[in-house]
């Protein structure tokens, strides 16, 4: 059965304080890995999608690497407005459905 | 503004009532997927509709329907609601599988 772990839970930043979010995942066949941004009461904001292991992708602060087993998130010099819960999903077989992991809620403190 | 529409915001009803929850997706989008985010199951997968026809179910309840309309909007039916269907339902859209783009969503109130 496709699953996806998330790791930590919760997340404590200063500002300016680098770190890495974590997604691990289980799934036959992956089509792609996915990670968005949730803020509380909207809908999720898509940020980036891997295909292949060794991938990676950049946005502002962001960054998105996955391996066969995993991808991180990490978060450079995070700033208050980053605070936000990250969800990553994952996709497989042939339809487009995705499976979420629990989420990571990230607080960044001034 | 992630160009996926969603209708209504809030609803508020009774157990064992029926609503209907609507989506516009984003211009071209074929795919309409729906999702059901509660606080201790977090996201799921309810149900995907490609282009009027249905392609993929999760674990939807047989209480909950939903269909894609030939102008690709989306309805979700839920009925004989129960106090256990309160959640957030979203709504999301995407173009050849990739990626999906998620509606603001309706928050179901089940009194």
């Amino acid at each position: 059965e496709d699953q996806v772990t998330q790791s930590p839970e919760a997340l404590r930043l200063q500002e300016g304080e680098s770190s890495s979010l974590n997604c691990s995942y289980t799934v036959s066949g992956l089509r792609g890995l996915f990670w968005y941004r949730q803020d509380p009461g909207k809908g999720p904001e898509f940020l980036f999608t891997l295909y292949s292991a060794g991938e990676e992708k950049e946005k502002e602060r962001l960054k998105a690497t996955l391996t066969k087993k995993e991808s991180f998130l990490h978060i450079t010099a995070p700033k208050p407005e980053d605070s936000a819960t990250y969800l990553c999903a994952v996709s497989s077989g042939n339809t487009g459905k995705l499976i979420f992991g629990q989420g990571t809620t990230l607080q960044v403190k001034p | 503004d992630s160009g996926v529409t969603q209708t209504p915001k809030h609803l508020i009803t009774a157990t064992g009532q029926r609503v209907t929850l609507r989506c516009s997706p984003r211009s071209g989008d074929l795919s309409v997927y729906w999702y059901q985010q509660s606080l201790d199951q977090g996201l799921q997968f309810l149900i995907q509709y490609y282009n009027g026809e249905e392609r993929a179910k999760g674990n939807i309840l047989e209480r909950f329907s939903a269909q894609q309309f030939p102008d690709l909007h989306s309805e979700l039916n839920l009925s004989s609601l129960e106090l256990g269907d309160s959640a957030l339902y979203f709504c999301a859209s995407s173009s050849a599988e990739r990626a999906q783009y998620f509606g603001p969503g309706t928050r179901l109130t089940v009194l």
